[in-house]
């Protein structure tokens, strides 16, 4: 099994534009967690999934951050608009208990 | 509501002394705790966790109820030691908390 897949690994983009973070977790998984990461705040939980629906959003940012798990094989993460505040690394983890498996991260810019 | 807290952002120790990497938190319940490292380039993985009560790679880490602590130690540092060390904690749910880590860097 490779793991958690995260792509892209890094993504360069110019405030306003849409920016889509795709996540496959490891096979079996019921849990998909995303989270972001940034120095000032350190590892965020923005938001998880069991078995594909979502149960707590409630550290996704603002609305212009959504979160789609439309199997359970896939996941993505969208920023529209996106800004510069929203450069960090986003990770995707996935878990079959309380052990989480996490991905190698996007890393995203917004100039 | 759940909290981890690591009160140090940098930790640096010279090679074959001890560490203490601090991890305090605050849950009503019974919570699981967790140490998570991240290596240099690397993804972010499990070390250990408490109900294991294992040593991985020389670390250890030891519950405290009293104190609400669950500190990670290892009696010699080494060079490849050095990485970002989250603690994190988890009630429910399987859903994780982390503290803001803390670096740890091993020098000669």
């Amino acid at each position: 099994d490779a793991g958690v897949i995260q792509s892209p690994r890094h993504e360069v983009t110019e405030m306003g534009q849409e920016v889509t973070l795709r996540c496959k977790p490891i096979s079996g998984h019921d849990y998909l967690f995303w989270y972001r990461q940034t120095m000032m705040r350190g590892l965020e939980l923005l938001i998880y999934f069991n078995n594909n629906v979502p149960i707590d959003d409630s550290g996704m940012p603002e609305d212009r951050f959504s979160a789609k798990m439309p199997n359970a094989s896939f996941s993505t993460l969208k920023i529209q608009p996106s800004e510069p505040r929203d450069s960090a690394v986003y990770f995707c983890a996935s878990s079959p208990n309380n052990e989480q498996f996490f991905g190698p991260g996007t890393r995203l810019t917004v100039l | 509501a759940q909290r981890v807290t690591q009160p140090e952002k940098l930790l640096s120790v010279f090679k074959g002394a001890p560490v203490e990497l601090k991890c305090n938190y605050s849950y009503s319940g019974s919570p699981e705790l967790f140490w998570y490292v991240q290596y240099s380039r690397q993804r972010l993985q499990l070390l250990l966790r408490h109900i294991s009560r294992e040593s991985i790679k020389g670390f250890t880490a030891d519950l405290n109820k009293g104190e609400t602590s669950f500190h990670l130690k290892k009696p010699f540092a080494q060079e490849e030691d050095s990485a970002m060390y989250y603690c994190a904690l988890t009630g429910t749910a399987s859903k994780l908390t982390f503290g803001t880590g803390t670096r740890l860097q091993v020098t000669l």
